[in-house]
């Protein structure tokens, strides 16, 4: 059974510093992976898709990189901004079936 | 840009009453999902739907869960006989057609509380 853990679960930064969430995976047969931002009380917002035989995507400031073979990903956000304050939530779609499981999250605080 | 809408924001019940949660996908999409999240816990997937017929289902979608199309708009996740375990927020998501368009969009959710 696929199991997502993400590290640190909780993060607080100070504006402009680039930072890196983690996120690990049990069973590397995965389709694609994808990252959320979740805002309190919110529905998720898809960040960044990455397809199972791709290594990275981008988005603006986001960066995410995929290793399937070892089973992590990480979520770069660079220049950090107070509107990045968020929970970011990782989560693997695992080939042949259709639905998402999912980390526990990483709730970012960016101070001003 | 289109999003996925659910109705009520908040439903308050009392166990045994049965509810019915509402969800407008985005229009061109052919995939449906319900996910809740139980306060403080990892979101967990429900159920998926496609082509009218249940295509996935996890442990928690047993026989007290339901959902259907009644029409080419909504999309429906009804709870038979609620239990207090059964509060959480639920989230509906739709998927477009195609491995070019993986991305899930989720609705904003429907906060269930059952008393």
């Amino acid at each position: 059974k696929q199991e997502v853990t993400q590290i640190p679960a909780a993060l607080s930064v100070p504006e402009g510093e680039n930072l890196v969430l983690n996120c690990s995976f049990t069973d590397s047969a995965i389709y694609n992976l994808q990252w959320f931002r979740q805002d309190p009380g919110k529905g998720l917002t898809s960040l960044l898709l990455i397809q199972s035989s791709q290594r990275e995507q981008t988005s603006g400031r986001l960066n995410a990189s995929l290793d399937k073979s070892s089973g992590r990903s990480t979520l770069y956000i660079a220049a950090s901004q107070p509107g990045d304050s968020a929970t970011y939530l990782c989560a693997v779609r695992d080939t042949g079936r259709r639905a998402l499981t999912f980390g526990s999250g990483t709730r970012l605080q960016v101070q001003p | 840009e289109p999003e996925v809408t659910q109705t009520p924001s908040h439903q308050v019940t009392q166990m045994g009453q049965e509810v019915i949660l509402r969800c407008v996908p985005i229009s061109n999409h052919l995939y449906f999902y319900w996910y809740r999240q139980i306060l403080g816990q990892k979101v967990e997937f429900l159920v998926s739907f496609y082509n009218n017929e249940i295509s996935e289902k996890s442990e928690i979608f047993d026989d007290q869960f339901s959902v259907e199309r009644p029409d080419g708009s909504n999309f429906t996740l009804k709870i038979r006989s609620t239990k207090l375990e059964d509060s959480a927020m639920y989230f509906c998501a739709s998927k477009d057609r195609g491995t070019t368009n993986e991305k899930l969009f989720f609705g904003s959710g429907t906060q269930l509380s059952v008393l």
